[in-house]
């Protein structure tokens, strides 16, 4: 099955610096990488997610690369504000029949960003 | 517009007791899911319905069962609930495969 490890676990910057936090997966087969925020006590929520068709996405702030031959992909967070303070998670999946909407997601990074 | 709503936010069960997780959405998705969350694990896929009429085992079925009543509701049931599985419980409900979460139970075993 899948296995999904992000890096690093706990993440502290500046405000106004980078914040960039990195996936790898093990299944070639998967093809949706989503990118989920979570702030303390709350739900997560979707930020950002990718396919297997494009290489890179950009929202404002933040952007996903995918590099489907090194199975990784990156979340890449530009002049961080102390409302990024979060814990990111991502995903993948595959949707092909026998495994529809199974995620597996990364262990989360935890972003603090100072002012 | 709810989107997708879990009850009860908090639970405390004894070792040994059973109790139904419920969770509805009203955004006519036909995929739910249940996943528990425990720290330094992210999130884990106990059972997922792809849509109205079927459920399968995800990552982390046992000690739990499902039911997808209908299209908007999707109940976790634990028959005897142990320690182990206090945890917090999320339900979701998606499109395209784009997760839309419940606010979450925290429930604790004692």
């Amino acid at each position: 099955g899948e296995n999904v490890e992000q890096h690093p676990s706990t993440l502290s910057v500046q405000e106004g610096d980078s914040a960039v936090i990195k996936c790898t997966y093990s299944d070639s087969a998967s093809n949706y990488f989503p990118w989920y925020k979570q702030e303390l006590g709350k739900r997560p929520q979707l930020i950002i997610d990718i396919r297997s068709n494009v290489g890179e996405k950009k929202d404002q702030r933040i952007a996903v690369t995918l590099n489907k031959t090194a199975k990784h992909f990156s979340l890449h967070i530009t002049e961080t504000q102390p409302e990024d303070s979060a814990v990111y998670f991502c995903a993948a999946s595959r949707n092909l029949a026998d495994s529809w909407g199974k995620f597996q997601f990364g262990a989360g990074t935890q972003v603090v960003v100072t002012p | 517009n709810a989107g997708v709503t879990q009850t009860p936010k908090f639970q405390v069960l004894k070792t040994g007791q059973s109790m139904t997780l419920q969770c509805a959405q009203d955004m006519n998705h036909n995929s739910m899911y249940w996943y528990r969350q425990d720290p330094g694990m992210g999130l884990r896929l106990i059972y997922y319905s792809a849509s109205e009429g079927t459920t399968d085992k995800g990552e982390v079925p046992n000690g739990y069962n499902v039911s997808r009543l209908n299209k908007r509701e999707f109940s976790l049931r634990l028959e005897s609930a142990a320690p182990s599985q206090t945890s917090v419980y999320f339900c979701a409900s998606s499109e395209a495969l784009r997760n839309f979460f419940g606010q979450g139970t925290r429930l604790t075993v004692v």
